[in-house]
Parts: C-alpha cells; sequence; structure tokens
C-alpha cells in the first residue's frame, strides 16, 4: 500500500472546522484512500472513502487533488466528540481481503 | 443492530500462560480481521478470514499466535505462552463481503502480560 503522511497533531475550536491533511504521493491509479477514526479506549471508526473524486457524508467530507498525491479530511463543525486520533489509509485489493494499514495517524484535539 | 463483539474486554495473564480471546462479529459479516495494537501506535494486521477459511496470516508474529473461526462466524485468537511483548489491544473487525467495503471494529480485548 502507498505510504502516507500526516501531521502527529491538530487542534481545532469546538464549532469550527478541523481540516487534516494526508500526502500520499505514491498512490497507484487504483488505490483508494480511507479514513478511520479512534476514540480514546474504542475500535477504529470507518469515517469515509474516495478513490478520485471528492466525496461527503453524515460525518465528514473527504477532498482528493487532481493529481491523487494529497487529501484533506474536512469535519465540517468540530464538537468535543471528535477529539480522536484520525488515521488516513491508502489501499489496494490483496490476499489480505483489503486489510488496512493504519500508521500513526494524527490526533485531533478539539477545545472548548 | 447489533456492532462487533469482543471478550474478555480485559485478560491479565501471567508469563507462560495461554489466553483466547473471542470476536462474535456482525451477523452475515463475511470477512473477519484481527489486528494488534500496541500503546501509542496504529492497528496491525494480523490474520483475515473469509467465511471459514484463514486466507492471510502473514501479520502473525510467531507460532505462539493462532486464530481461527470454524464456522465462518466467531473467531477466535489464541495465544500460547504467552510473553511481556504480546501485551497490547487486540482488536477484531468485520466487513460484510471482501472488497472495498468499510470495516467495523469491536471495542478490543486489552492484554496484559505479567
Amino acid at each position: 500500500d502507498a505510504k502516507t503522511t500526516q501531521p502527529t497533531s491538530m487542534d481545532c475550536a469546538e464549532g469550527r472546522a478541523a481540516n487534516l491533511p494526508c500526502n500520499h504521493s505514491t498512490i497507484s491509479g487504483n488505490e483508494y484512500v480511507y479514513w478511520y477514526r479512534q476514540i480514546h479506549s474504542q475500535g477504529p471508526q470507518y469515517i469515509i472513502h474516495g478513490l478520485k473524486n471528492n466525496e461527503t457524508n453524515e460525518m465528514a467530507s473527504l477532498i482528493i487533488t487532481e493529481d491523487r498525491k494529497s487529501s484533506t479530511l474536512i469535519l465540517p463543525h468540530a464538537t468535543l466528540r471528535d477529539t480522536a486520533v484520525y488515521y488516513c489509509i491508502v489501499r489496494v485489493p490483496s490476499n489480505s481481503g483489503y486489510a488496512l494499514n493504519f500508521g500513526k495517524g494524527t490526533s485531533l484535539l478539539v477545545t472548548p | 443492530g447489533a456492532g462487533v463483539s469482543q471478550s474478555p474486554r480485559y485478560k491479565v495473564a501471567k508469563r507462560g500462560q495461554d489466553v483466547a480471546l473471542r470476536c462474535d462479529p456482525i451477523s452475515g459479516h463475511v470477512s473477519l480481521f484481527w489486528y494488534q495494537q500496541a500503546l501509542g501506535q496504529g492497528p496491525e494486521f494480523l490474520t483475515y478470514f473469509q467465511n471459514e477459511a484463514q486466507l492471510d496470516k502473514s501479520g502473525l508474529p510467531s507460532d505462539r499466535f493462532f486464530a481461527e473461526r470454524p464456522e465462518g462466524s466467531v473467531s477466535t485468537l489464541k495465544i500460547q505462552r504467552t510473553q511481556q511483548e504480546d501485551s497490547a489491544v487486540y482488536l477484531c473487525a468485520s466487513s460484510l463481503v471482501r472488497g472495498q467495503y468499510e470495516q467495523y471494529f469491536g471495542p478490543g480485548t486489552r492484554l496484559t502480560v505479567t
């Protein structure tokens, strides 16, 4: 899977948009970008994924650059409950059934 | 509906003991994954099942680790002769089918080997 680079930590004020960047400069044409988050003492939670186009769901928006070398996860109105570690994952079909390669992620702290 | 459940939530084992960790995936989910998460790190892949078949066990760290899913639903991860470096959170995840689908994770089992 393509290697991803994320900032170690970020802060965001409650109610503001949180923009979490991810670099994946070696991404291949058939590799999807996935975002998961992990709230303290819980299992990871799926947020969103995309291939080329920007995507939006009830949790977040995913913006992928045209060259696909980077992406940004946007939480439009961050709340205290969004404090978590956010993982950007690039994956391609494999014998491991699409197992996830998490890396270290970005620790997002939402402050009052 | 019910999510992925794991038991026990916490396990303390003395070095050298055998442990068994259970995962109940979401009903009807074909794919099942086990991950290991050391303190301060992201989860790392251990093994993958499609129904009852273990298709990938490349992430298992040693032959002391063994996983099974005999009827294609519940899975058990067994660790023999536990060692201190086995201390970690063990996460189970399931997904509906093999493919680009989201994985649903359980809360994990925190194993502490003393």
